[in-house]
């Protein structure tokens, strides 16, 4: 079965610096997909970046970047330039390409500070 | 991405009664799901909501206690049956766009308290 482990429950970053939320997976297929989530207090689950397992290039979108390491089956999330709107509980999230289910991870809190 | 609403966005219930949940989304879609997140906890798969037949549950998950409907492409509705204060939690509703199995995205959630 898989497993998406999160071991970091809370982080904290000042406005305008850097930080990497940590997320590491088990699975024994090859078809699948990796997603970062974003739930504010609002609860709004908000898709922040995917990535396809049988791509090697690291998936951007503006401020947030991932670095994938399929072989260390690693699934890290930097935010860039953190803005106070990024406070949220991020999740990271293993889809399976071959029964669709979604697992979760248990997730980390991230407090950016002014 | 799908656009996604839910219906209610909070209630508060008595023990022994039921609550039905409505997840409209704005464009037909292959694939539904239904979610449970406990307060303070992630999210836990209940089942799939498959158009035209029943729903397909997880290990934990019954029918009985948690009835869902899929009439179209477009609408699902999740029963939480018999309540109980440990049924307290957020209920969500996702949905893949369109054809595509490979994403999901979440509507805004139901926020249950069972007294």
């Amino acid at each position: 079965a898989q497993t998406v482990t999160q071991s970091q429950p809370e982080m904290s970053v000042q406005e305008a610096e850097t930080v990497t939320l940590s997320c590491t997976y088990d699975t024994s297929e090859n078809n699948y997909y990796l997603f970062w989530y974003k739930q504010p207090p609002s609860r709004q689950m908000i898709l922040v970046i995917r990535q396809e397992a049988y791509k090697q290039q690291n998936a951007t979108e503006n401020r947030f970047s991932v670095n994938f390491q399929k072989a260390a089956k690693s699934f890290s999330l930097k935010i860039s330039d953190s803005q106070l709107g990024d406070t949220a509980m991020y999740f990271c999230a293993f889809l399976s390409g071959a029964t669709n289910k979604l697992i979760f991870g248990t997730g980390t809190l991230l407090a950016v500070q002014p | 991405s799908a656009v996604i609403s839910q219906k209610p966005s909070r209630d508060i219930c008595q023990r022994g009664t039921s609550l039905t949940i409505q997840c409209q989304v704005d464009s037909q879609v292959t694939m539904m799901f239904w979610y449970r997140q406990q307060p303070g906890q992630s999210l836990t798969l209940i089942a799939t909501a498959n158009q035209g037949s029943e729903a397909t549950y997880e290990s934990g998950f019954v029918i009985d206690k948690f009835p869902i409907s899929r009439p179209n492409l477009t609408f699902s509705t999740l029963t939480v049956s018999n309540m109980s204060p440990e049924d307290s939690s957020i209920y969500l509703c996702s949905a893949g766009q369109g054809l595509s199995t490979d994403t999901q995205y979440f509507g805004p959630g139901t926020r249950l308290t069972v007294l």
